[in-house]
């Protein structure tokens, strides 16, 4: 089972990203996936959830009308579409897959470095 | 749910016990996982439902606690026990992390 992040990079402040997260070793579609990200020096933090259809998806608030959450089942990826990005965006974004939805995580990615500098 | 954790930093030996501790802001019932990470690495589920290993997880480590106050005990430390570990409440939306207790090597 892995999880594998890709997309991150540096960016100005109010620019775009989409970090990517190519799962395998799963039945994809049967579980929820995640993004938890962790600033510099700093504890974890949820960001965003979705369901394993993809019609059911969760927000941090800091985070709700910039980013949003979606997957594409037949490619085992889940996206996280990054806008409007603000210095206090910059982490390590790691993906996550829950074991069904809203739960814990019980598999990582390695995590992918997203700066936010002008 | 804020989640807190304490201590912030905990310095023991090889060999020793540690005890750290977790307190959820409101009722969380059961709804309580612990990972451990290391620097450079990605979180590792250690403990679910408060008290539940995680697979592969070692008899040394152990979770307890229920509604707002949760234990992780890890016992005769190893080397690979030195790390931070968090606790996550899954009790309600969002999702939510504690702040982290980092077992550091005395």
């Amino acid at each position: 089972v892995q999880l594998l992040e890709s997309g991150g990079g540096l960016v100005q402040p109010g620019g775009s990203l989409r970090l990517s997260c190519a799962a395998s070793g799963i039945t994809f579609t049967n579980y929820g996936m995640a993004w938890v990200r962790q600033a510099p020096g700093k504890g974890l933090e949820w960001v965003s959830e979705i369901s394993g259809s993809g019609e059911t998806a969760y927000y941090l608030d800091s985070v709700k009308g910039r980013f949003t959450i979606s997957r594409d089942n037949s490619k085992n990826t889940v996206y996280l579409q990054l806008n409007g990005l603000r210095a206090e965006d910059t982490a390590v974004y790691f993906c996550a897959k829950d074991l069904r939805m809203g739960m814990f995580f019980d598999i990582w990615g390695q995590g992918t470095m997203v700066t936010v500098s002008s | 749910i804020v989640m807190t954790q304490s201590p912030a930093t905990l310095s023991l030996s090889p060999g020793d016990t540690a005890t750290l501790s977790c307190r959820a802001g409101q009722f969380v019932g059961n709804k309580l996982a612990w990972y451990h990470q290391k620097p450079g690495q990605a979180p590792r589920l250690l403990i679910y439902g408060a008290s539940t290993r995680a697979t592969g997880v070692p008899a040394t480590i152990s979770g307890s606690g229920s509604g707002t106050e949760f234990t992780l005990t890890i016992s005769r430390l190893q080397s690979e026990d030195f790390a931070v570990y968090y606790c996550q409440q899954y009790n309600e939306w969002p999702l939510t992390f504690g702040g982290g207790t980092k077992v550091e090597i005395k």
